[in-house]
């Protein structure tokens, strides 16, 4: 079966501006995650869906990150007024158990 | 307390050679320890994971090594080869949820 998808892959944008990050995470996958990597860095946490539970969105950086998940479906990740310090890829992944499932990412630049 | 200590940043290992990737950590209650590899432009792919009460676990190449008194962890990869150079990711997952607190990486090339 298809793996997790991440749309777009690549997206420019200008400081100032909204962007909308998706993921389709693989089907039957109750788990979902987004999380940041910025160049040469590790994998920073942002947030977590669980089925129809609250999100845990404690790794937010900001009221300008938000998350929605339909059910157990596509989720979106909404950055409002980008800044420049938002470059970085947006990496997202998915879980039934315990082995997480990433996306290619897309990598969001900032001008 | 969170955070995965990672070392090293980069790493240059000669085909044939073991390449060797260390992780610390502090909490003493995660309760499981993978390890990612991530290809240019790819997303990290799991490679091979552990839980605390093993001291050791093998697949292929790759090993990882768990020593639960020190709190520290390592990735070992056996006969190294030029198709392994990737950037290394350890993890530890925080008990009762599905959260993970990543480390910083380990770029990792193999000359042929």
């Amino acid at each position: 079966g298809a793996g997790v998808s991440q749309s777009p892959s690549n997206k420019v944008t200008e400081k100032g501006k909204d962007v909308e990050l998706r993921c389709d995470p693989i089907s039957g996958h109750t788990a979902l995650y987004w999380y940041r990597q910025r160049l040469g860095q590790g994998l920073e946490f942002l947030i977590y869906f669980q089925g129809n539970s609250a999100p845990d969105k404690s790794g937010l950086p900001s009221d300008r990150f938000s998350a929605e998940r339909t059910g157990e479906s596509v989720s979106t990740l909404t950055i409002q007024r980008t800044q420049q310090e938002d470059s970085a890829v947006y990496l997202c992944a998915s879980s039934l158990a315990t082995e997480q499932y990433f996306g290619p990412g897309t990598r969001l630049t900032v001008t | 307390q969170q955070q995965v200590k990672q070392s090293p940043q980069s790493l240059i290992v000669q085909k044939g050679g073991i390449s060797i990737i260390n992780c610390a950590y502090e909490n003493t209650a995660f309760d499981y320890f993978p390890w990612y590899q991530q290809f240019p432009g790819k997303g990290p792919a799991l490679l091979i994971a552990i839980r605390p009460d093993v001291s050791e676990k093998k697949e292929g190449r790759f090993t990882i090594s768990f020593n639960k008194s020190a709190k520290q962890f390592s990735l070992h990869i056996m006969d190294s080869q030029p198709g392994d150079s990737a950037t290394y990711f350890c993890a530890a997952r925080q008990p009762g949820t599905y959260k993970y607190i990543f480390g910083t990486g380990t770029r990792l090339k193999v000359l042929a």
